[in-house]
């Protein structure tokens, strides 16, 4: 079935340091992606999200663009800040397109701490 | 603000009671979902409704009942608590196939 693999944690950075969070998949055909974040105490919030191969999503500063030939959509900022702190969950729909109803599949999860 | 609301926030649970987790969305959205986030093991799907009037099992399903009787309403139920039930659930929902889904703020759930 579809999966997702996502860098191992936690991460922690400096303030203005770059991030980059691996993910890939591995999907029938070609699903939608997604990044959902998790302040601590909170449910997740989707972050960004790509349609269609080479789609790149952005919000918030973090970017991430839907390889198809690596099958990856690895997470990047520039410049984190303190309340980038938190968790971060790549997903996807399992079987797209059938009759599942986009439920996601989602990867393990990376703890990101940003100190001052 | 529309969304999906969760009741209750936390619930300490004795080993055998019973308990319904209440989840409310006023999205009109057609799918369902109930996941459980425990540490080390990531989010894992117990149970899902494509539609009102169905309802499908998840990865972790024992243990736990679903229905859907309207679109806005997923009540998640544990017959006979355990404590390996301790865990925190996400309630969510989506429009349809291949879209992205909308959370719950979560009920944690101790059972002792």
């Amino acid at each position: 079935g579809d999966s997702v693999t996502q860098m191992e944690g936690p991460v922690t950075l400096s303030e203005e340091a770059c991030l980059t969070i691996n993910c890939t998949y591995t999907a029938t055909g070609y699903p939608s992606l997604f990044w959902y974040v998790q302040y601590p105490g909170e449910g997740l919030q989707l972050l960004l999200k790509a349609t269609k191969a080479d789609d790149k999503g952005s919000n918030k500063g973090f970017e991430a663009t839907y390889r198809k030939e690596t099958t990856s959509f690895h997470l990047e900022k520039g410049s984190v800040q303190v309340s980038d702190s938190a968790v971060y969950f790549c997903a996807l729909p399992d079987n797209a397109g059938g009759t599942s109803y986009g439920k996601l599949t989602f990867g393990q999860g990376t703890i990101l701490t940003v100190h001052p | 603000i529309a969304g999906i609301t969760q009741a209750p926030t936390s619930q300490i649970l004795a080993a055998g009671r019973r308990m319904t987790l209440r989840c409310t969305q006023d999205m009109r959205h057609n799918a369902m979902y109930w996941y459980r986030q425990d540490l080390g093991l990531g989010l894992r799907l117990i149970h899902y409704s494509n539609t009102a009037g169905t309802t499908g099992k998840g990865e972790v399903p024992d243990g736990y009942s679903v229905s859907r009787a309207n679109t806005d309403d997923f009540p998640l139920t544990l017959a006979s608590a355990v404590p390996s039930q301790t865990s925190v659930y996400f309630c969510a929902s989506s429009v349809t196939v291949n879209t992205e889904a909308f959370f719950g703020q979560g009920t944690r759930l101790t059972v002792v």
